[in-house]
């Protein structure tokens, strides 16, 4: 099984509202990433968990506030966006060690208006 | 630093045609990952291969088939007969090994591929 689920699929918020992006996966894989995508750009790299603890941050802005409760689980709490953040925002895992391909979810689409 | 370079923006083909979508990378390591991955109009990035560093062999999957070339630098994809359901935005993708294991992937702009019934 190398399924990784995201809701919701779609979320539409203003700009002083409070939303989180939740990601799910059950293959035992120790990474979990979040990226942002636009419109007809490549993902761009956000944020890496390792073993639960926040091993990488490209320099997000910190309306962006990610969360890893366990080892199956990482959320994205949205606080104050702009309408420039509005994106596809996909979640990602990997084995820690051996097999480094990322498994991808299938993303949530994000408007702010 | 490391760069994907994937020169075709856009490719159209008829069903049945044959089609290599094209990806050139750099990187100052010997030891690194590359990787393709597909994007239909859903949205969800499907893996579709890995190939490292020290395996040259070309990889034959169904209608897919994998060209490394480490004298050129580069990794080209074909399809074989190509069907509608192949439409979708292709990424080529390169990371370094031996980062702890969560992996940083530089991924190239993308190729969208049309295939036309």
């Amino acid at each position: 099984d190398t399924e990784v689920t995201q809701t919701p699929k779609h979320l539409v918020m203003g700009m002083t509202n409070k939303k989180s992006l939740k990601c799910e996966q059950h293959m035992g894989h120790r990474a979990m990433y979040w990226y942002k995508q636009k419109a007809k750009k490549p993902p761009e790299l956000m944020f890496v968990y390792s073993y639960e603890k926040l091993s990488i941050n490209e320099s997000v802005p910190s309306r962006f506030s990610p969360e890893c409760p366990n080892s199956s689980l990482l959320n994205l709490h949205l606080h104050a966006l702009q309408p420039e953040d509005s994106a596809l925002y996909l979640c990602a895992s990997s084995q820690e060690t051996g097999v480094p391909e990322q498994y991808f979810g299938p993303g949530t689409r994000l408007t702010v208006t | 630093a490391q760069k994907v370079t994937q020169a075709q923006t856009e490719i159209s083909v008829v069903e049945k045609e044959d089609v290599t979508l094209d990806c050139v990378y750099e990187t100052r390591d010997t030891t690194y990952y590359l990787f393709w991955y597909k994007q239909p109009p859903s949205g969800e990035l499907v893996f579709l291969i890995r190939r490292n560093s020290f395996d040259e062999q070309n990889e034959i999957s169904g209608r897919y088939s994998w060209n490394f070339q480490k004298s050129t630098s580069s990794f080209n994809f074909t399809i074989t007969a190509s069907q509608v359901v192949d439409s979708a935005v292709y990424f080529c993708a390169l990371s370094e090994a031996n980062q702890g294991g969560s992996e940083k992937l530089v991924f190239g702009k993308g190729t969208k591929l049309t295939v036309n019934p």
